[in-house]
């Protein structure tokens, strides 16, 4: 059984370029979960996407977008890159309504320069 | 404002050492208490998840309590390979708000 699989696993951009950032849910599951990771910080929540939607967002600002696929897999787009955006990106996938125990990717490390 | 907690920030104990880790949150709107533990560079890994005060769930040596405002990540006669940084979650409509996790260090 396949978990979650992120893609890629480092990413280095230069400040103001756009990245996307790819996730697949872990097999049955239908909920996927974007957070941020900064160094010795614990994950911070981005956006969730269900059925092809996005149901809730965190305090990020727009320039985070996001998209589901039919397949339930992911995609996390960010524009105008700064400096402070380097961190470690996981994805979480679950499946709703079920204890909302949420499983994690490996994460992409992201560097921005 | 939603909040969770951990204490200590950091731990090192002796192999054989047992202790406990704790998590403090708000308790309005609690949809479950998680705890993952997490490796340097790589994401998250599930390990237990509490919905009411009382319950309690082990795995190997960690067992996890949680009351009504707060939970404990106890761990016995931890192994080196039991280093790694704990991270507790509160969760509401699905959307997990961590700590900042609590980093353990086994010495042999």
């Amino acid at each position: 059984d396949a978990g979650v699989t992120q893609s890629p696993t480092h990413l280095i951009k230069t400040r103001g370029q756009q990245v996307t950032l790819r996730c697949s849910p872990k097999s049955g599951h239908d909920t996927v979960s974007w957070y941020q990771q900064a160094l010795g910080q614990g994950p911070q929540f981005i956006f969730q996407y269900y059925e092809e939607e996005e149901r809730q967002r965190g305090n990020f600002p727009d320039r985070f977008s996001g998209h589901q696929f039919p397949n339930y897999s992911s995609e996390l787009n960010v524009n105008a890159l700064l400096l402070g955006d380097s961190a470690l990106y996981l994805c979480a996938s679950s499946q709703r309504g079920v204890r909302h125990e949420q499983y994690f990717g490996p994460g992409t490390r992201l560097t921005v320069t | 404002e939603d909040q969770v907690t951990q204490s200590p920030e950091a731990l090192r104990l002796q192999e054989g050492e047992s202790s406990s880790l704790n998590c403090s949150y708000t308790v309005s709107g609690l949809r479950g208490l998680f705890w993952y533990r997490q490796d340097p560079g790589k994401g998250p890994e599930f390990l237990f998840t509490l919905y009411s005060a009382g319950e309690e769930k082990e795995k190997e040596r960690l067992k996890a309590t949680l009351t009504k405002k707060e939970s404990f990540l106890h761990i016995t006669a931890p192994k080196p390979e039991d280093s790694a940084t704990y991270l507790c979650a509160r969760g509401i409509r699905e959307k997990l708000t961590f700590g900042t996790g609590t980093r353990l260090t086994i010495i042999p």
